[in-house]
């Protein structure tokens, strides 16, 4: 079946630090894939997505690249603020079939003043 | 544009009761999804729905669960005979579905909290 793993956490950083938040992913086919956002006590949000190979989603200054080679689908964001203390999940949604998310187990950042 | 509501946020049973979860998705949106997230954990799928069609419910426990998406009104998460298992947040998303292939994005409710004494 699909899966999505994350790295684990938690990730804490300084701000202004670089992040990277590892996702990679098994399927059967072609997913479309997503990273959502979920701050303390709220739903998730979502913060991009990539549809297909090579495609870059970006958000608040947050990057991702779907990497088909390496079924990877890596968050980034270059210079991190406190306000971006949440946790992320990483999951993809196939087009066909079973169109239900597939989330992976989250990774909480917490980053510092 | 209003985004997917959920009601109650914050529910509290007692074991053998019922629960009953309810989800507005987004307007011009037909299609549901409820997902289960235990503390500390990711979301599991549970059930998607059309209105007045079960689509998928391979996530669904075989008892006590129950779900639908009438013509008109809500979609309701019921939950029959709850156990502190059941303790969790629950999330539903809405997607416009617009066409017959491809993936439209799910947007998300704010979740009921569902805590069973």
């Amino acid at each position: 079946g699909n899966s999505v793993t994350q790295m684990e956490g938690p990730v804490t950083l300084s701000e202004e630090a670089f992040l990277t938040i590892n996702c990679t992913y098994t399927a059967t086919g072609y997913p479309s894939l997503f990273w959502y956002v979920q701050y303390p006590g709220e739903g998730l949000q979502l913060l991009l997505k990539a549809t297909k190979a090579d495609d870059k989603g970006s958000n608040k200054g947050f990057e991702a690249t779907y990497r088909k080679e390496t079924t990877s689908f890596h968050l980034e964001k270059g210079s991190v603020q406190v306000s971006d203390s949440a946790v992320y999940f990483c999951a993809l949604a196939m087009d066909t079939g079973r169109r239900a998310l597939t989330f992976g187990s989250g990774t909480r950042l917490q980053v510092q003043p | 544009n209003a985004g997917v509501m959920q009601n109650p946020r914050h529910l509290v049973r007692r074991r053998g009761q019922e629960a009953r979860l309810r989800c507005s998705p987004m307007k011009g949106h037909s299609h549901v999804y409820w997902y289960r997230q235990l503390p500390e954990e990711g979301l599991k799928f549970m059930v998607y729905l059309q209105k007045e069609n079960i689509i998928d419910e391979s996530g669904m426990p075989k008892e006590r669960f129950s779900a639908e998406f009438p013509k008109e009104g809500p979609s309701i998460l019921r939950i029959q005979q709850v156990v502190r298992g059941d303790s969790a947040a629950y999330f539903c998303a809405s997607s416009p579905m617009t066409s017959a292939s491809g993936t439209d994005t799910q947007y998300f409710g704010p979740g009921t909290r569902l805590t069973v004494l």
